[in-house]
Protein backbone atom coordinates (compact mmCIF):
# COMPACT_ATOMS: atom_id res chain seq x y z
CA UNK A 1 0.00 0.00 0.00
CA UNK A 2 1.46 3.30 -0.65
CA UNK A 3 0.91 6.13 1.66
CA UNK A 4 2.67 8.12 4.35
CA UNK A 5 3.62 6.85 7.65
CA UNK A 6 4.75 9.33 10.51
CA UNK A 7 5.70 7.71 13.85
CA UNK A 8 5.33 7.69 17.02
CA UNK A 9 1.78 8.62 17.26
CA UNK A 10 2.38 9.73 19.97
CA UNK A 11 5.29 11.27 22.05
CA UNK A 12 6.15 12.94 25.58
CA UNK A 13 9.21 15.42 25.78
CA UNK A 14 10.53 17.09 29.17
CA UNK A 15 11.60 20.70 28.24
CA UNK A 16 14.75 21.59 27.07
CA UNK A 17 15.45 18.82 24.93
CA UNK A 18 15.23 18.36 20.95
CA UNK A 19 13.11 15.80 19.20
CA UNK A 20 12.82 13.96 15.90
CA UNK A 21 9.26 13.15 14.30
CA UNK A 22 9.41 10.76 11.71
CA UNK A 23 8.23 11.24 7.98
CA UNK A 24 7.88 8.71 5.40
CA UNK A 25 6.41 8.34 2.28
CA UNK A 26 6.69 5.28 -0.74
CA UNK A 27 4.47 7.61 -2.95
CA UNK A 28 7.60 8.76 -5.26
CA UNK A 29 6.39 12.16 -4.85
CA UNK A 30 9.17 15.04 -4.86
CA UNK A 31 7.23 17.56 -2.33
CA UNK A 32 6.86 17.16 1.59
CA UNK A 33 5.59 19.21 3.98
CA UNK A 34 5.49 19.74 7.77
CA UNK A 35 2.48 21.46 9.21
CA UNK A 36 1.20 22.24 13.00
CA UNK A 37 -2.14 22.08 14.35
CA UNK A 38 -3.60 23.69 17.62
CA UNK A 39 -6.71 22.72 19.03
CA UNK A 40 -9.39 24.34 17.12
CA UNK A 41 -6.80 25.61 15.09
CA UNK A 42 -6.14 25.35 10.78
CA UNK A 43 -2.80 24.59 9.87
CA UNK A 44 0.51 26.67 9.84
CA UNK A 45 2.92 25.33 7.55
CA UNK A 46 6.71 24.57 9.40
CA UNK A 47 9.05 24.09 6.31
CA UNK A 48 8.55 22.34 2.93
CA UNK A 49 10.86 20.80 0.68
CA UNK A 50 10.59 20.27 -3.29
CA UNK A 51 13.50 18.22 -3.66
CA UNK A 52 16.05 16.04 -1.87
CA UNK A 53 18.82 18.46 -0.12
CA UNK A 54 16.52 21.30 -0.55
CA UNK A 55 14.11 22.82 1.56
CA UNK A 56 11.92 26.27 2.59
CA UNK A 57 10.70 28.00 5.74
CA UNK A 58 7.37 28.32 6.08
CA UNK A 59 5.09 30.34 7.75
CA UNK A 60 6.41 29.27 11.70
CA UNK A 61 9.81 28.15 11.34
CA UNK A 62 11.41 29.10 14.06
CA UNK A 63 12.50 26.64 16.60
CA UNK A 64 12.58 23.83 14.25
CA UNK A 65 14.72 22.05 11.57
CA UNK A 66 14.30 19.47 9.26
CA UNK A 67 16.63 17.52 6.56
CA UNK A 68 16.10 15.73 3.19
CA UNK A 69 18.50 13.60 2.56
CA UNK A 70 16.12 10.77 0.70
CA UNK A 71 13.38 11.72 -1.74
CA UNK A 72 11.16 9.22 1.13
CA UNK A 73 12.26 11.17 4.59
CA UNK A 74 11.44 14.25 5.71
CA UNK A 75 12.02 14.50 9.18
CA UNK A 76 11.42 17.40 11.56
CA UNK A 77 13.65 18.50 14.28
CA UNK A 78 11.49 20.54 17.07
CA UNK A 79 14.67 21.88 18.99
CA UNK A 80 14.40 23.13 22.73
CA UNK A 81 14.54 26.87 20.78
CA UNK A 82 10.30 26.72 20.33
CA UNK A 83 8.41 28.34 23.00
CA UNK A 84 5.27 26.09 22.80
CA UNK A 85 6.45 22.87 21.39
CA UNK A 86 2.82 20.80 22.39
CA UNK A 87 1.11 20.61 19.52
CA UNK A 88 -0.35 18.11 16.69
CA UNK A 89 2.20 17.83 13.54
CA UNK A 90 1.20 16.83 10.39
CA UNK A 91 3.28 15.67 7.32
CA UNK A 92 2.05 15.97 3.98
CA UNK A 93 3.98 15.12 0.20
CA UNK A 94 2.59 16.22 -3.04
CA UNK A 95 3.83 15.25 -7.07
CA UNK A 96 4.88 18.62 -7.61
CA UNK A 97 3.11 18.41 -10.74
CA UNK A 98 -0.60 17.56 -11.97
CA UNK A 99 -2.89 18.58 -9.36
CA UNK A 100 -0.07 19.02 -7.00
CA UNK A 101 -2.75 17.52 -4.53
CA UNK A 102 -1.31 16.95 -0.68
CA UNK A 103 -1.76 14.03 1.41
CA UNK A 104 -0.92 13.43 4.84
CA UNK A 105 0.17 11.25 7.56
CA UNK A 106 -2.02 10.12 10.58
CA UNK A 107 -0.16 12.97 12.64
CA UNK A 108 2.30 13.04 15.62
CA UNK A 109 0.92 14.45 19.16
CA UNK A 110 3.76 15.88 20.72
CA UNK A 111 3.43 16.87 24.42
CA UNK A 112 6.05 18.61 26.54
CA UNK A 113 6.33 19.35 29.75
CA UNK B 1 -1.13 36.12 1.95
CA UNK B 2 -4.04 34.57 0.99
CA UNK B 3 -6.36 34.43 3.05
CA UNK B 4 -9.11 31.48 2.72
CA UNK B 5 -11.82 31.41 5.26
CA UNK B 6 -14.60 29.06 6.72
CA UNK B 7 -17.28 29.36 9.11
CA UNK B 8 -16.07 27.17 12.48
CA UNK B 9 -19.01 25.05 13.17
CA UNK B 10 -22.15 23.55 11.07
CA UNK B 11 -24.69 21.28 12.74
CA UNK B 12 -26.71 19.03 10.68
CA UNK B 13 -29.73 16.19 11.29
CA UNK B 14 -28.75 12.83 10.14
CA UNK B 15 -30.10 12.57 6.83
CA UNK B 16 -30.31 16.07 6.04
CA UNK B 17 -27.86 18.11 3.50
CA UNK B 18 -24.79 19.82 4.98
CA UNK B 19 -23.25 22.61 2.89
CA UNK B 20 -19.82 23.98 3.89
CA UNK B 21 -18.66 27.33 2.63
CA UNK B 22 -15.17 28.24 2.01
CA UNK B 23 -14.12 31.88 0.60
CA UNK B 24 -10.65 33.07 -0.63
CA UNK B 25 -9.12 36.17 -1.95
CA UNK B 26 -6.75 35.33 -4.57
CA UNK B 27 -8.22 35.00 -8.12
CA UNK B 28 -5.29 33.04 -9.65
CA UNK B 29 -6.18 29.80 -7.63
CA UNK B 30 -5.44 26.32 -10.38
CA UNK B 31 -7.32 23.61 -8.08
CA UNK B 32 -8.89 23.56 -5.18
CA UNK B 33 -9.68 20.77 -2.43
CA UNK B 34 -11.77 19.57 0.13
CA UNK B 35 -10.24 17.48 3.07
CA UNK B 36 -11.75 15.92 5.69
CA UNK B 37 -10.02 15.05 9.48
CA UNK B 38 -11.67 12.99 12.26
CA UNK B 39 -10.54 13.40 15.35
CA UNK B 40 -6.82 12.81 15.87
CA UNK B 41 -6.20 12.02 12.74
CA UNK B 42 -4.44 13.17 9.63
CA UNK B 43 -6.65 14.78 6.42
CA UNK B 44 -7.89 13.19 4.41
CA UNK B 45 -8.41 14.51 0.43
CA UNK B 46 -11.70 14.00 -0.10
CA UNK B 47 -12.34 15.92 -3.65
CA UNK B 48 -10.96 18.37 -5.52
CA UNK B 49 -12.08 20.80 -8.82
CA UNK B 50 -10.66 22.51 -11.19
CA UNK B 51 -10.79 25.93 -11.45
CA UNK B 52 -12.01 26.40 -14.50
CA UNK B 53 -15.01 24.10 -13.81
CA UNK B 54 -17.96 25.57 -11.85
CA UNK B 55 -19.35 22.29 -10.13
CA UNK B 56 -18.37 18.92 -9.79
CA UNK B 57 -20.51 15.70 -8.56
CA UNK B 58 -18.49 12.21 -6.73
CA UNK B 59 -21.41 10.01 -5.06
CA UNK B 60 -23.06 12.20 -1.96
CA UNK B 61 -20.19 15.09 -2.48
CA UNK B 62 -21.36 18.07 -4.61
CA UNK B 63 -18.45 20.87 -4.67
CA UNK B 64 -19.25 24.17 -6.44
CA UNK B 65 -17.45 27.00 -7.13
CA UNK B 66 -18.00 30.90 -8.07
CA UNK B 67 -14.87 31.97 -9.62
CA UNK B 68 -16.80 35.66 -9.64
CA UNK B 69 -17.61 35.63 -6.06
CA UNK B 70 -14.27 33.42 -5.14
CA UNK B 71 -16.79 31.26 -2.85
CA UNK B 72 -16.59 27.31 -2.60
CA UNK B 73 -18.78 24.87 -1.12
CA UNK B 74 -18.98 21.51 -0.09
CA UNK B 75 -22.91 19.63 -0.32
CA UNK B 76 -22.94 16.67 1.52
CA UNK B 77 -26.04 14.46 0.54
CA UNK B 78 -28.08 12.54 3.27
CA UNK B 79 -25.38 13.21 6.06
CA UNK B 80 -24.86 10.64 8.50
CA UNK B 81 -22.98 10.37 11.45
CA UNK B 82 -19.71 9.20 10.01
CA UNK B 83 -19.78 12.49 8.44
CA UNK B 84 -19.02 14.83 11.53
CA UNK B 85 -15.53 15.75 11.28
CA UNK B 86 -13.87 18.36 10.51
CA UNK B 87 -13.69 20.25 6.73
CA UNK B 88 -11.00 22.13 5.74
CA UNK B 89 -10.67 23.72 1.60
CA UNK B 90 -7.47 24.33 0.28
CA UNK B 91 -6.10 25.84 -3.24
CA UNK B 92 -3.56 25.51 -5.10
CA UNK B 93 -1.75 28.62 -6.65
CA UNK B 94 0.21 26.75 -9.69
CA UNK B 95 2.26 30.53 -9.87
CA UNK B 96 4.89 30.45 -7.14
CA UNK B 97 3.07 26.69 -6.05
CA UNK B 98 1.20 28.28 -3.26
CA UNK B 99 -0.57 25.97 -1.07
CA UNK B 100 -3.49 27.42 0.83
CA UNK B 101 -5.79 25.91 3.60
CA UNK B 102 -8.83 27.22 5.24
CA UNK B 103 -9.49 27.85 9.33
CA UNK B 104 -11.45 24.39 8.87
CA UNK B 105 -15.59 23.82 9.83
CA UNK B 106 -16.30 21.37 12.55
CA UNK B 107 -19.76 19.56 11.36
CA UNK B 108 -21.57 17.59 13.55
CA UNK B 109 -24.12 15.18 12.64
CA UNK B 110 -27.05 14.83 15.29
CA UNK B 111 -28.93 11.50 15.23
Amino acid sequence: DGGITQSPKYLFRKEGQNVTLSCEQNLNHDAMYWYRQDPGQGLRLIYYSQIVNDFQKGDIAEGYSVSREKKESFPLTVTSAQKNPTAFYLCASSPWEGRNEQYFGPGTRLTVT
Amino acid sequence: GEDVEQSLFLSVREGDSSVINCTYTDSSSTYLYWYKQEPGAGLQLLTYIFSNMDMKQDQRLTVLLNKKDKHLSLRIADTQTGDSAIYFCAEWIATGNQFYFGTGTSLTVIP
